[in-house]
């Protein structure tokens, strides 16, 4: 069954870099989003991308973050200088055409020290 | 802005019990998700939902969309102890991509 991948599953990093985290969404699929999960908190959306550029972005989608798809298979979310309450789950999604139903990655647990 | 509030926050239930959660809104909603998340694990697509009143099963899950178009509701049916889990619903207004979460429904089986 096709699913979303998320690399790396837990990325460690230090507060003021630059991460990088990557997905390879549903081959077919046409939107394509990131949301993040802070510990113990619901799932919020960050940004929506679709025919190459975003879509709609929340007001936590700020100038440190960027999106990118690369190729043709890869999607990836840029932090430029990570803070510590950048540190949460950071979930991939896509959806098909018609943009109904959204299928997730396992996420990459992001932490800032 | 939108937000979804899902209730019970928690529930404690014993296997083989009926569970019932439901999720509402004060704006209105064209699709309605029901997920399933284990501990340190994505959201696993349950359930969609495409019109008001619609009322979908997925094997021991059964969901509808409301007939406001505001609120969603989801029962388990005999719960067993792999159905423990945070229940999000999650909805898709007109005009838009994004999907917005509901604050969870935590569901623990007691065997």
């Amino acid at each position: 069954e096709p699913e979303v991948t998320q690399t790396p599953s837990h990325q460690v990093t230090q507060m003021g870099q630059e991460v990088i985290l990557r997905c390879v969404p549903i081959s077919n699929h046409l939107y394509f989003y990131w949301y993040r999960q802070i510990l113990g908190q619901k799932v919020e959306f960050l940004v929506s991308f679709y025919n190459n550029e975003i879509s709609e972005k929340s007001e936590i989608f700020d100038d440190q973050f960027s999106v990118e798809r690369p190729d043709g298979s890869n999607f990836t979310l840029k932090i430029r200088s990570t803070k510590l309450e950048d540190s949460a789950m950071y979930f991939c999604a896509s959806s098909g055409q018609g943009n109904t139903e959204a299928f997730f990655g396992q996420g990459t647990r992001l932490t800032v020290v | 802005g939108q937000q979804l509030n899902q209730s019970p926050q928690s529930m404690f239930i014993q296997e083989g019990e009926d569970v019932s959660m439901n999720c509402t809104s004060s704006s209105i909603f064209n699709t309605w998700l029901w997920y399933k998340q284990d501990p340190g694990e994505g959201p696993v697509l349950l359930i969609a939902l495409y019109k008001a009143g619609e009322l979908t099963s997925n094997g021991r899950l059964t969901a509808q969309f409301g007939i406001t178009r505001k609120d969603s509701f989801l029962n388990i049916s005999a719960s067993i102890p792999s159905d423990v889990g945070i229940y999000f619903c999650a909805g898709q207004g007109s005009g838009t991509y994004k999907y917005i979460f509901g604050t969870g429904t935590r569901l623990k089986v007691l065997a």
